[in-house]
């Protein structure tokens, strides 16, 4: 199965900071088909991208996703209050889909 | 608006099965083109898909617990379950139900139900 790594663990910075996440896979994701979930405290994921770049649904634009093949990045521009949160990455190009480890954003 | 929601014993003996059931609402479970999934995460610790099915009763688990995941569908109540045998602590986990897309990604989650296993 692939491995995502997620990286940083833990990212420290101030609300207005812009925030550059890591999600590297083990081998090629098929189709690009990774995708980023943040998730708070005591509640389920929510997605945020898809398809590596597709903003889902509501999900404001300063949100973004890039990357292809084996590295991906999630970037949040001007780091709002509710952004501060755990953020995971996905991929579903390959059965079983697989998840990474997370990576914590909080307030510096 | 879909919305999901999990139910099922929050204490399980080890050996014993847990079963857990998704009651959907806002869209029937009987639609083409999605998927019914359950995802697992440990205290303190990362997501873990489970598997999924779809309407036509096509699963697909994750090979780690293959042998012991059980999802099925209940059409008639427009409802999901999960059934994972022989637990042991290891089974200790806040578990989800989602709906994917074809595509896979998961769209729409359940709010997660904390499973301790303890005797």
């Amino acid at each position: 199965e692939i491995v995502l790594t997620q990286s940083p663990g833990t990212l420290s910075l101030s609300p207005g900071d812009r925030a550059s996440l890591s999600c590297r896979a083990s081998q090629g994701v098929n189709n690009n088909y990774l995708a980023w979930y943040q998730q708070k405290p005591g509640q389920a994921p929510r997605l945020l991208i898809y398809g590596a770049s597709s903003r889902a649904t509501g999900i404001p634009d300063r949100f973004s996703g890039s990357g292809s093949g084996t590295d991906f990045t999630l970037t949040i521009n001007r780091l709002e209050p509710e952004d501060f949160a755990v953020y995971h990455c996905q991929q579903y190009g390959t059965s079983p889909s697989t998840f990474g480890g997370g990576t914590k954003v909080e307030v510096k | 608006q879909v919305q999901l929601l999990e139910s099922g014993p929050g204490l399980v003996k080890p050996s014993q099965t847990l079963s857990l059931t998704c009651t959907v609402s806002g869209a029937s479970i009987n639609s083409d083109g999605y998927y019914w999934s359950w995802i697992r995460q440990h205290p303190d610790k990362g997501l873990e898909w489970i598997g999924h099915i779809q309407n036509s009763g096509s699963t697909y688990y994750v090979p780690s617990l293959r042998s012991r995941v059980t999802i099925s569908v209940d059409a008639s109540n427009n409802q999901f379950s999960l059934s994972l045998d022989s637990v042991t602590a290891a089974d200790t986990a806040l578990y989800f139900c989602a709906r994917a897309t074809f595509e896979q990604q998961l769209t729409d989650w359940g709010q997660g139900t904390l499973v301790t296993v303890s005797s």
